[in-house]
């Protein structure tokens, strides 16, 4: 069975632009949240994604966003990104019924 | 303005040793918890998991152990091996908060061959 995977590895942007991250779940998990990792808060829950339904946010300004498509394949967004948007973002999925929480590599965004 | 990077907590243990690594939850509601390995470039790698009706769970070569009393979770590593080498997370989740996770701040574990 293929793990998470997360699409691209690495990326690098400048202040102002925007970049979306790309994130497929293990097959038949139809859940699917992000997190950010960064060296001074930890890891950090987002947002989580459901059946195509934000069902769950963490507390982080309105230039994150996400979204799920039918397949349970999902995206995230960052708008006008910041220097402290540098992090490792990454995606975790779940099968229903169960809670084990299986993370992919992460894609690793660096703002210039 | 500067952030500060989290200190890691570093436990060091010679191979073959016994590790315990001790994590405290903050939320009494919590009912799932989760230990995570993860190694540097790569993304937690899930290790065991317990819920609030057990005090003890246990795998191959791992052992969780939940004290809800004192909001406290450790995860046990028998026959510590280069390989466990890595920073390791406790995670809390409450089931009201479908698939939400808290994150400990992680413990540094370093096998000494």
């Amino acid at each position: 069975k293929a793990g998470v995977t997360q699409t691209p590895r690495y990326l690098i942007k400048t202040r102002g632009q925007q970049v979306t991250l790309s994130c497929s779940p293990i097959s038949g998990h139809r859940s699917v949240s992000w997190y950010q990792q960064t060296p001074g808060q930890g890891l950090q829950f987002l947002f989580e994604y459901f059946s195509e339904t934000q069902r769950n946010k963490g507390n982080f300004p309105g230039r994150f966003s996400g979204r799920q498509f039918s397949n349970s394949r999902s995206e995230m967004n960052v708008s006008t990104l910041e220097l402290g948007d540098s992090a490792l973002y990454l995606c975790a999925t779940q099968g229903q019924g169960h809670n084990e929480q299986f993370f992919g590599p992460g894609t690793r965004l660096t703002v210039l | 303005g500067e952030s500060v990077g989290l200190h890691l907590p570093t436990l060091s243990v010679q191979e073959g040793d016994n590790s315990i690594i001790n994590c405290a939850y903050s939320n009494s509601a919590s009912d799932y918890f989760i230990w995570y390995k993860q190694e540097s470039g790569k993304g937690p790698q899930f290790i065991i998991d317990i819920r609030s009706n057990m005090d003890k769970r246990q795998g191959q070569r791992v052992t969780v152990l939940l004290n809800k009393t004192v909001k406290h979770l450790s995860l046990q590593i028998a026959a510590t091996q280069p390989g466990d080498s890595a920073v390791y997370f406790c995670a809390e989740n409450n089931a009201n908060n479908f698939n939400k996770f808290y994150f400990g701040s992680g413990t540094k574990l370093n096998v000494k061959p």
